[in-house]
């Protein structure tokens, strides 16, 4: 089965670049999105189709997907994104995501 | 604005089935495919499986013996069984819908959860 790979924690400083990996075999010949999930909180779509933001969502967020690796990157982190982020992908018809990064900012 | 809400019994004994509705409100449920997913306390997200307003059906390998998804447009609303249940299936349980593109399907809304804790 297809796996993605995230790393389970990631800190970053008040208004620093925080950057999130996901890594799964191949994963930029897919699409690649990003949720983020607060305490007690539904997911959030943040990116979709690698690099597209969806209404709403802060320009601070970006994504990008290339080789095996997906990557959000949230330019001038603020402590409301203190949350846990989720990559997700389509392969063989089935969704598969990562197993969650919590990203604190310190 | 499309908004799902989530019902169903909050406990199920074990063994048996699981059943929970997501209705649809704001916008008609025909053409999108809509999804479950699952996430135990503490833990990560689990796609359970999509279906089509034509009844068309993806499912998790892993829960694909145990679980059925159906679909009623005319109440704008589609539910999951999900048979045999054990502990480990104890977990929030979110409704979604699915935005496809090419291979790619991504969740734009997300109900906001139901916890399904199996106990006896």
């Amino acid at each position: 089965s297809y796996e993605l790979t995230q790393p389970p924690s990631v800190s970053v400083s008040p208004g620093q670049t925080a950057s999130i990996t996901c890594s799964g075999d191949k994963l930029g010949d897919k699409y690649a999105c990003w949720y983020q999930q607060k305490p007690g909180q539904s997911p959030v779509l943040v990116i979709y189709q690698d690099t597209k933001r969806p209404s709403g969502i802060p320009e601070r967020f970006s994504g990008s997907n290339s080789g095996n690796t997906a990557t959000l990157t949230i330019s001038g982190t603020q402590a409301m994104d203190e949350a846990d982020y989720y990559c997700q992908a389509w392969h063989s018809s089935t969704v598969v995501f990562g197993g969650g990064t919590k990203l604190t900012v310190l | 604005q499309v908004q799902l809400q989530e019902s169903g019994p909050g406990l199920v004994k074990p063994s048996e089935t699981l059943s929970l509705t997501c209705t649809v409100s704001g916008g008609s449920i025909s053409s999108y495919y809509w999804s479950w997913i699952r996430q135990p306390a503490g833990k990560g997200l689990e796609w359970i499986g999509r279906i089509y307003t034509s009844g068309s059906t993806n499912y998790n390998p892993s829960l694909k013996s145990r679980v059925t998804m159906s679909v009623d447009t005319s109440k704008n609303q589609f539910s999951l069984k999900l048979s045999s249940v054990t502990a480990a299936d104890t977990a929030v349980y979110y409704c979604a819908r699915a935005y496809i593109v090419g291979a790619h399907n991504w969740f734009d809304r997300w109900g906001q959860g139901t916890l399904v804790t199996v106990s006896s």
